[in-house]
């Protein structure tokens, strides 16, 4: 069973352009997570997907980032305009209702310059 | 609020050696505790979890126990090898948030 997947593994923009991270979870998982690893800190969530709709956006840092998941299969988090301060390691994590565990993504290096 | 302390790192350790990675936390519920790895170039892979208190979670020679008490999770290892080198992650979820609360990471290097 494929774990989940997401692309690109890194990506080198510069501030002002636009970058669409891409996130497939596990078949069947109806909660997918994105998170993110700003500098070397903690992880930090960002939002909360049951199925299409989004359960929970707290964690989204301002009106820059949009999370999608059209269809409540694969999930897209678009950056526009990226600054600076976006650079980090983008991870999506996908676990099934009820589920205890989530499981993760390797991530995306997001490098801003 | 729900925030998770870990010892900053990196650790650097002996191959054989013996292993511990304080985590505290602190929790507005009754929380479920985790511990995540990150080996070089791979993803976030679960390592253990402990669900209510006093319960050892254990996985790969690694234990933590639970302590409500003292509100730890610390992780340990008695004897460490180089394939045990990465970003360990503390990590705690509340039952009805589904999101996780993660520490910071501590980047342990085993050397031979």
């Amino acid at each position: 069973e494929a774990g989940v997947t997401q692309f690109p593994s890194h990506s080198v923009i510069e501030k002002g352009q636009t970058v669409t991270l891409r996130c497939d979870p596990i078949s069947g998982h109806d909660n997918l997570y994105w998170y993110r690893r700003v500098m070397g800190k903690e992880i930090k969530f960002l939002l909360h997907f049951v199925k299409e709709s989004k359960q929970d956006e707290s964690g989204m840092p301002n009106n820059r980032f949009l999370a999608e998941r059209t269809g409540g299969t694969y999930s897209t988090l678009k950056v526009q305009p990226a600054e600076l301060e976006d650079s980090g390691v983008y991870f999506c994590a996908s676990s099934q209702t009820g589920g205890i565990e989530a499981f993760f993504g390797q991530g995306t290096r997001l490098t801003v310059v | 609020g729900n925030s998770v302390t870990q010892m900053e790192g990196p650790v650097t350790l002996s191959e054989e050696a013996f292993l511990t990675i304080n985590c505290t936390y602190t929790a507005t519920g009754y929380p479920s505790l985790f511990w995540y790895v990150q080996y070089p170039g791979e993803g976030l892979q679960l390592l253990l979890k402990a669900t209510k208190a006093d319960d050892k979670g254990s996985n790969k020679g690694f234990e933590a126990t639970y302590r409500k008490e003292t509100t730890s999770f610390h992780l340990e290892k008695g004897s460490v090898q180089v394939s045990d080198s990465a970003v360990y992650f503390c990590a705690l979820r509340l039952y009805n948030f589904n999101k996780f609360y993660f520490g910071s990471g501590t980047k342990l290097n085993v050397k031979p």
